[in-house]
């Protein structure tokens, strides 16, 4: 079973609407990942927080570590937003502080 | 320039060759990692390094071997490539130990086929 749940596995979107995309762990964490994989293949880092919200342009990013989830937002999405994103738990210290552990990802299709 | 390059991009082979795959980065970091992702399953840490002298072996190691060569590269091989190696390969570094600078930078990946 892996440690790390994404849902929905996918989602399909229409030009403009709001997306949520979560993130469950059952692991203790120091931060979580979260990517972003465009078809073609390559992995972009979107956040990495440990705590609260963080927010760059139309992404934002909450997690709440009591509960073990985190939820990445798109607001007004556009075309260009169709990817796969992935989350990934950073371990929680002592040896383990390199160790992401990785969801299997939620395709995402908006169209226009 | 990318800050983490992966040379080649896209590679077919036959089984029982030998393959390396190189990865290269300029940030300066000194951890590095080499992942497979497979449909489904995400990915997986196959090696990671925290400096030249310092390589450990991740998850799935079993088949693979590594060099870390210089601070800036880390090389993969397959020994003796099988057809269930076929994936998407990526190179990874990171800052060294210390909360938030543990964010990992992906390289652009590897598409190994093994025929």
């Amino acid at each position: 079973k892996n440690e790390v749940e994404q849902s929905p596995q996918n989602l399909t979107a229409q030009e403009g609407e709001f997306i949520t995309i979560n993130c469950s762990y059952s692991v203790g964490i120091s931060a979580l990942h979260w990517l972003q994989q465009h078809p073609g293949g390559g992995i972009v880092s979107l956040f990495m927080l440990s705590s609260g919200k963080k927010k760059h342009g139309r992404l934002i990013a909450t997690i709440n570590i009591q509960e073990k989830h985190s939820s990445l937002h798109i607001t007004a999405s556009h075309p260009r937003d169709s990817a796969v994103y992935i989350c990934a738990a950073l371990g929680g210290g002592g040896g383990s502080n390199y160790k992401l552990t990785f969801g299997k990802g939620t395709l995402l299709t908006v169209n226009p | 320039d990318a800050d983490v390059t992966q040379t080649p991009r896209n590679r077919i082979t036959k089984t029982g060759k030998r393959i390396m795959l190189e990865c290269s980065q300029t940030k300066g970091h000194d951890r590095m990692y080499w992942y497979r992702q497979d449909p489904g399953l995400g990915l997986r840490l196959i090696y990671y390094s925290f400096d030249v002298k310092d390589i450990n072996k991740g998850e799935i190691s079993d088949g693979y071997s590594v060099s870390r060569q210089a601070q800036a590269k880390f090389s993969l091989s397959l020994e003796s490539a099988i057809p269930n190696q076929t994936a998407l390969y990526f190179c990874a570094t990171s800052e060294p130990s210390g909360g938030m600078y543990n964010e990992q930078f992906f390289g652009p990946g590897t598409r190994l086929t093994v025929l």
